[in-house]
C-alpha cells in the first residue's frame, strides 16, 4: 500500500510568487491534515479536511494561504502571494475513520515526507 | 488548553546506552499522546502510542514509553541506543472527538546523536 505523497519536495521561489503543494493521501482515507513546521520551532497544525469537506482551518496563519480537496482524495495547499515567514517543511498527514459504536474515531495519522519550501 | 514540552533539543548518547527522551503534555482531560520519529530526509513515523489501557507502551525498533497521568509525562526510552537510531522525536497530544477527528499538539522536538 502506497504511504502519503508529497510533491514536490523542494521549492525555492521569490517572495510575492505563488507556489501549490500537492498531497495525496493513503487511498481510502477520509481524513487529511496539513502541518506546517517553522525553522526551528514545533510542528503545526494547518487545517484538516474529512473528505472534500474543510473540518477544521483554526491553524491557517492568513488568508494568502488557501487548501482544497476536489473530490476527497489529493489536497493542494496555495501560498498567494508567498512571504519570508512562510518558509519551513510542509506536513500532509491522513488518516482513517474507525467506527465506535454510533461515533467514528480516528487518531493515527500516518504522514507523508514534507515540502521544503524556501521563499528569499 | 493542550501542550507538549519536550526537554532538550538535542541529547546525545554513546552507544549502547540507554536513551531517554523526555515528554511531558498538558491536557485538560485524558490525553492521546503518540512518540514520532523524523529519520534524516524522510516524514514522520509514528514509533508508538498511547490510548487507553496499559500505561507502558511498546514500540517499534525496540522504544517504550510509560504514561504517567500523576507526573503529567509520556516519556520514550530505549535500553541501548543504536547508531540507526539518529533522528529527531516528535512527542505528540491529542484530543478524542467524538465528531471523528483530531489535530496533533506537537512538542519541538528532540534530536538525538549517537556517537560510537
Amino acid at each position: 500500500e502506497a504511504g502519503v505523497t508529497q510533491f514536490p519536495s523542494h521549492s525555492v521561489i521569490e517572495k510575492g510568487q505563488t507556489v501549490t503543494l500537492r498531497c495525496d493521501p493513503i487511498s481510502g482515507h477520509d481524513n487529511l491534515y496539513w502541518y506546517r513546521r517553522v525553522m526551528g520551532k514545533e510542528i503545526k497544525f494547518l487545517l484538516h479536511f474529512v473528505k472534500e469537506s474543510k473540518q477544521d482551518e483554526s491553524g491557517m496563519p492568513n488568508n494568502r494561504f488557501l487548501a482544497e480537496r476536489t473530490g476527497g482524495t489529493y489536497s493542494t495547499l496555495k501560498v498567494q502571494p508567498a512571504e519570508l515567514e512562510d518558509s519551513g517543511v510542509y506536513f500532509c498527514a491522513s488518516s482513517q475513520n474507525r467506527k465506535r459504536g454510533p461515533s467514528f474515531f480516528s487518531y493515527e495519522q500516518y504522514f507523508g515526507p514534507g515540502t521544503r519550501l524556501t521563499v528569499t | 488548553a493542550q501542550s507538549v514540552t519536550q526537554l532538550g533539543s538535542h541529547v546525545s548518547v554513546s552507544e549502547g546506552a540507554l536513551v531517554l527522551l523526555r515528554c511531558n503534555y498538558s491536557s485538560s482531560v485524558p490525553p492521546y499522546l503518540f512518540w514520532y520519529v523524523q529519520y534524516p530526509n524522510q516524514g514522520l513515523q509514528l514509533l508508538l502510542k498511547y490510548t487507553t489501557g496499559a500505561t507502558l507502551v511498546k514500540g517499534i525498533n525496540g522504544f517504550e514509553a510509560e504514561f504517567k497521568k500523576s507526573e503529567t509525562s509520556f516519556h520514550l526510552t530505549k535500553p541501548s541506543a543504536h547508531m540507526s537510531d539518529a533522528a529527531e522525536y516528535f512527542c505528540a497530544v491529542t484530543l478524542m472527538f467524538s465528531g471523528g477527528y483530531n489535530k496533533l499538539i506537537f512538542g519541538a522536538g528532540t534530536r538525538l546523536a549517537v556517537h560510537p
